[in-house]
């Protein structure tokens, strides 16, 4: 069965540092990758998914994540941290285009002034 | 974009009542809907997956006698949670999928909170 592990539960970072968000997987099959974020008491917003096209993968509000099928690894990445980008974030992982979506842990991002 | 509305948005509701949660396709045709449970701070959990027309299928662990899914169109998918009880406390949220389309829109979510 397909998984995700989130390596930290919280990171914090320096406004205008660089953002790194730890994501590994586990499918027998290539999987499907996205990158999720929730802010407090909402649902969730796709900042971006990897799809089995580019391995470097741009989203939105200057994430980006990249597929290493080598280390099992897709982790995310924005050059210079913002206050807004305080939030949860989840990895998730499905095998196919029909299936079940299925999150890691998740990642609280702090951001310091 | 594709836009999921999830209502209510919150509900406090009695020990030993039942609550009715709305999860609507507002501008494409769901044929697969999913439901989560999220735990303060914690990851969302998979309960069950609903297809148009079709009995839901429940993860290992979830009772489905006490969560009722009904998918009856496709846009309209519904979870009932059964004489609620303080343990059944949480954020639901809903997620749905575009035949065809590798992408999910997710609901903006429910916090219940039983007393």
């Amino acid at each position: 069965a397909q998984s995700v592990t989130q390596l930290g539960s919280h990171v914090s970072v320096s406004e205008g540092a660089l953002v790194l968000l730890r994501c590994n997987y586990s499918s027998s099959v290539p999987p499907y990758l996205f990158w999720y974020v929730q802010y407090p008491n909402q649902g969730l917003q796709l900042l971006l998914k990897y799809t089995s096209a580019a391995t470097l993968v741009k989203g939105i509000n200057g994430f980006e994540a990249e597929f290493k099928k080598s280390e099992t690894s897709f982790h995310l990445t924005k050059p210079s941290a913002h206050m807004s980008d305080a939030a949860e974030y989840f990895c998730a992982v499905s095998v196919g285009r029909d299936d079940k979506i299925i999150f890691g842990k998740g990642t609280r991002l702090h951001i310091l002034p | 974009g594709a836009v999921v509305s999830q209502h209510p948005s919150w509900v406090i509701c009695k020990s030993g009542t039942s609550v009715k949660i709305e999860c609507r396709s507002l501008d494409f045709q769901a044929t697969t809907m999913f439901w989560y449970r999220q735990f303060p701070k914690q990851s969302l959990m998979l309960m069950a997956t609903s297809n148009e027309g079709s009995k839901a299928t429940y993860e290992q662990g979830v009772e489905k006698d006490k969560f009722l899914i009904n998918h009856a169109s496709l846009t309209l998918s519904t979870l009932t949670v059964t004489s609620a009880h303080p343990e059944d406390s949480s954020f639901y949220i809903c997620s749905a999928r575009e035949q065809g389309y590798n992408g999910y829109t997710f609901g903006s979510g429910t916090r219940l909170t039983v007393v």
